[in-house]
């Protein structure tokens, strides 16, 4: 079975400008959770999506959006970019996620310039 | 606010060697903990769960300690390998959000 897929694995952007992330879920999962990680930390908490409501968010600005499609699959947006964005956003999958385990994807590395 | 940390950045040790790395979490209402392994370039990989009604979780080669009392906790790795040389995070699990600490680093010398 395939696990979590996220695309694309790497992106490098200019500040100011706008980043679509994308992600995939293990068959079967209804729940997606995006996360921040920073060179050297844990992941940070920053959405999670339950059959395609947000049921959780974290302390992140507004910049930051995601949406789940009827697919389960999930985009992450980021607007107007700033350099501290630059990090692995790793996307999660569950069953229904409330705790109970999440499974990770591979991450896309973004950097900005 | 609520915060899971592990307790050494780094540990290293010997090819065939136990291993124990720890973790204090702060949030006494948590009931849900997972350890999760992450190498280089990786998304983290679960490893072992625990649920607050227990205290202790085997699994292959990996054993995972809880102490409420103190808020602790622990996995152990039997008779560790190369393969093991990775950051180990533990999390936390606050309702939907899972809460990680900043990871201890092992390393395996054979």
């Amino acid at each position: 079975d395939a696990g979590v897929t996220q695309s694309p694995t790497h992106l490098i952007k200019t500040r100011g400008q706008h980043v679509t992330l994308r992600c995939s879920p293990i068959s079967g999962h209804k729940s997606v959770s995006w996360y921040q990680q920073v060179l050297g930390q844990g992941p940070q908490f920053i959405f999670q999506y339950y059959e395609k409501e947000e049921r959780g968010r974290g302390n992140f600005p507004d910049r930051f959006s995601a949406r789940q499609f009827p697919n389960y699959s999930s985009e992450l947006n980021v607007n107007a970019l700033l350099l501290g964005d630059s990090a692995l956003y790793l996307c999660a999958s569950s069953l229904d996620g409330y705790q109970e385990t999440q499974y990770f994807g591979p991450g896309t590395r973004l950097l900005v310039l | 606010g609520e915060s899971v940390g592990l307790h050494l950045p780094t540990l290293s040790v010997q090819e065939g060697d136990n291993s124990i790395i720890n973790c204090a979490y702060s949030n006494s209402a948590s009931d849900y903990f997972i350890w999760y392994k992450q190498e280089s370039g990786k998304g983290p990989q679960f490893i072992i769960d625990i649920r607050s009604n227990m205290d202790k979780r085997q699994g292959q080669r990996v054993t995972v300690l809880l102490n409420k009392t103190v808020k602790h906790l622990s996995l152990q790795i039997a008779a560790t390998q190369p393969g093991d040389s990775a950051v180990y995070f533990c999390a936390e699990s606050a309702g939907t959000a899972l809460i990680f600490g900043k990871g201890t680093t092992l390393s395996v010398s054979s």
